[in-house]
């Protein structure tokens, strides 16, 4: 089975400016995760998608938003970037039908907001 | 909520010695999953072992075993005949009643030849 794929792996934008970055999930996979990565706060959970609905959502402001679509591929916008949102965006999926299961990462876009 | 904490920044082993990675959560779900994922400086995280919290057996994998402490909320990764290949980030994470893993600060692992 193919793995995980990020598109693009690089970005580079200016502040002000949005951005959408792709994931598409092992086959069969209906779950995505979004994650953030940065040095000082880590891996951050931002939002899950199971069969087009955002099931799950963590704490971050409006400015990040995600879809998903039919064939389970899905896209995460982040509108007005801030210098903070420089971060490596990694994400996952998984079957999604039951609780434990292992998420399998994408190689991850690295965002960078100058 | 959950919370995941590693307390050790960075560890150092040497070639075919033993290391073990401490991990300490905190969560308020009775069914929960608890992983060590690994994650070396090419960037692709990938699974190292997962633990369902209701067996008390703790998970083996190959050179990678755990010790779950469950009363004391304590997951830890022990890795035996270290390898070169082992150097890299190692990240405890949580989940519980959905989807969501919530990861510690991870552990940076050294491997010396």
């Amino acid at each position: 089975k193919a793995g995980v794929t990020q598109t693009p792996r690089y970005l580079i934008k200016t502040r002000g400016q949005q951005v959408t970055l792709s994931c598409s999930p092992i086959s069969g996979h209906r779950s995505v995760s979004w994650y953030q990565q940065t040095p000082g706060q880590g891996l951050q959970f931002l939002f899950e998608y199971f069969s087009e609905t955002q099931r799950n959502k963590g704490n971050f402001p409006g400015r990040f938003s995600g879809r998903q679509f039919s064939n389970s591929r899905s896209e995460m916008n982040v509108s007005t970037l801030e210098l903070g949102d420089s971060a490596l965006y990694l994400c996952a999926s998984s079957p999604g039908d039951r609780g434990g299961n292992e998420q399998f990462f994408g190689p991850g876009t690295r965002l960078t907001v100058l | 909520a959950q919370t995941v904490t590693q307390s050790q920044p960075e560890m150092s082993v040497q070639e075919a010695e033993t290391v073990t990675l401490s991990c300490t959560y905190d969560t308020s779900e009775s069914d929960y999953y608890l992983f060590w994922y690994k994650q070396p400086p090419s960037r692709q995280m990938i699974l190292v072992i997962r633990q369902e919290a209701y067996k008390q057996q703790n998970a083996t994998e190959n050179r990678f075993s755990v010790n779950f402490q469950k009363a004391a909320k304590s997951f830890s990764l022990k890795i035996s005949d270290s390898q070169l290949g082992d150097a890299a980030m190692y990240f405890c994470a949580s989940q519980g009643g959905s989807e969501k893993l919530v990861f510690g600060k991870g552990t940076k692992l050294t491997v010396n030849p």
